[in-house]
């Protein structure tokens, strides 16, 4: 069966320090792949995403980088956290069949 | 661009009300739209979709309705339950190039159903 994994479920993280945030999925080959973060009041927004290996593109640029070193390992850093980067971040990914989300991260920056 | 517009929240609704979210897109091509649904402290889920004009998606009693002419994909259920209270998002499809399969969403709809 095709699942997806994220973690962690929730974190706290002071101002200024590293993020990383990892989702694999299973069950499935060469999927796009997709960060979405859901700010307070502001819906979800697309971050990243990647059709393949080393394929990354932004969609909005900001404090944030995605990386993706194996084809169903997609994983969202930050070298600096800043107090904006607090709030719900969703792996998903996508082939022919249908879109699929992760549990979630939240995120909050202290 | 792509984009989907839906009513605001918060909704809220007694046990067995009728419930419409109105969602409407912008999008050039022929999209597939969707409702996803978020329970508090979970993920997004798969509510319902339809791929082309004129198609309904039903689920868990709730039903969507593609219609091109007026690019609207308005949640209904007949009855709500408790159980329902949520955040529902309505989202299309990209239609082409890379990010052909990225979904837009609108900013969401929080419905708070009240015994």
């Amino acid at each position: 069966s095709q699942t997806i994994h994220q973690w962690p479920a929730t974190l706290v993280q002071p101002v200024g320090s590293p993020l990383s945030l990892e989702c694999t999925v299973e069950g499935t080959s060469n999927p796009n792949l997709y960060w979405y973060r859901q700010a307070a009041g502001r819906g979800l927004q697309l971050l990243f995403y990647s059709v393949g290996i080393g394929q990354i593109s932004s969609e909005v640029p900001q404090n944030l980088s995605a990386s993706r070193p194996q084809d169903r390992q997609f994983i969202l850093s930050s070298k600096k956290l800043l107090l904006s980067d607090s709030g719900f971040y969703l792996c998903a990914w996508s082939t022919n069949y249908g879109y699929t989300f992760g549990s979630g991260t939240r995120l909050t920056v202290v | 661009g792509d984009s989907v517009t839906q009513m605001e929240g918060p909704v809220t609704l007694s046990e067995e009300a009728f419930l419409t979210i109105n969602c409407t897109y912008t999008a050039t091509g022929y999209p597939s739209l969707f409702w996803y649904v978020q329970y508090p402290g979970e993920g997004l889920q798969l509510l319902l979709k339809a791929t082309k004009a004129d198609d309904k998606g039903s689920n868990k009693g709730f039903e969507a309705t593609y219609r091109k002419e007026t690019t609207s994909f308005h949640l209904e259920k007949g009855s709500v339950q408790v159980s329902d209270s949520a955040v529902y998002f309505c989202a299309l499809s990209g239609t082409s190039g890379a990010g052909s399969y990225q979904l837009t969403f609108g900013k969401g709809t929080k419905l708070s159903v009240i015994p």
